[in-house]
């Protein structure tokens, strides 16, 4: 079946301004991870939805960085007022309850 | 708190040589341990995982892993390395199923003919 997808594959944009990256799990998958990969901080974990549960936001670095999971199924990061060292690869993963995960091709974030 | 380190962020093997990639953790719960292979511009492969069942686990590839709590160690192993194996290797801990992972720096491996 399909794999997990991620929207959209690179994106440039201007400091200051607003990015929205998008991730579609792999269906049926309950939990949604998003992680941030980047040369000089290698790969960090940034939030994680499991059902109906409150998100786990622990990984968040500011609150510049939201995310949201509509209807149990796609997720929305959003990254307000874009500064250079946002930029990196932003992958997601999906998995079923307690199982193992299954990641996304990421979008490559650059910030100019 | 978890951590996980990967001694090594550069390894170059032969191919048809043994392949040894180290990994140790920390964590003050039975931990969940992974390993994960990334090839250029893609995203994460699960290689193998442990669960607290068997110590010695084996993975896709022709890849295991042998789990050591005296140690604190999950090292990755391939008797046999071939030159698609050249790829980053990524361990990683998490405190229960399912939960957040917390990733190494990552190993780059490179296989020379």
């Amino acid at each position: 079946g399909a794999g997990v997808s991620q929207s959209p594959s690179n994106k440039v944009t201007e400091k200051g301004k607003d990015v929205e990256l998008r991730c579609d799990p792999i269906s049926g998958h309950t939990a949604l991870y998003w992680y941030r990969q980047s040369l000089g901080q290698g790969l960090e974990f940034l939030i994680y939805f499991q059902g109906n549960s409150a998100p786990d936001k622990s990984g968040l670095p500011s609150d510049r960085f939201s995310a949201e999971r509509t209807g149990g199924s796609v997720s929305t990061l959003t990254i307000q007022r874009t500064q250079q060292e946002d930029s990196a690869v932003y992958l997601c993963a999906s998995s079923l309850a307690y199982s193992e995960q299954y990641f996304g091709p990421g979008t490559r974030l650059t910030v100019t | 708190a978890q951590s996980v380190t990967q001694l090594g962020s550069h390894v170059s093997v032969s191919e048809g040589a043994l392949v040894l990639l180290r990994c140790n953790y920390s964590s003050s719960v039975p931990p969940y341990l992974f390993w994960y292979v990334q090839y250029p511009n893609q995203g994460l492969q699960l290689l193998l995982k442990y669960t607290s069942a068997a110590t010695l686990v084996k993975g896709i590839n022709g890849f295991e892993a042998e789990f050591k709590k005296s140690e604190t160690s999950f090292h990755l192993t391939k008797p046999s390395a071939h030159m698609s194996d050249a790829a980053e290797y990524f361990c990683a801990v998490s405190d229960q199923q399912g939960g957040k992972l917390i990733f190494g720096q990552g190993t780059e491996l490179s296989v020379k003919p």
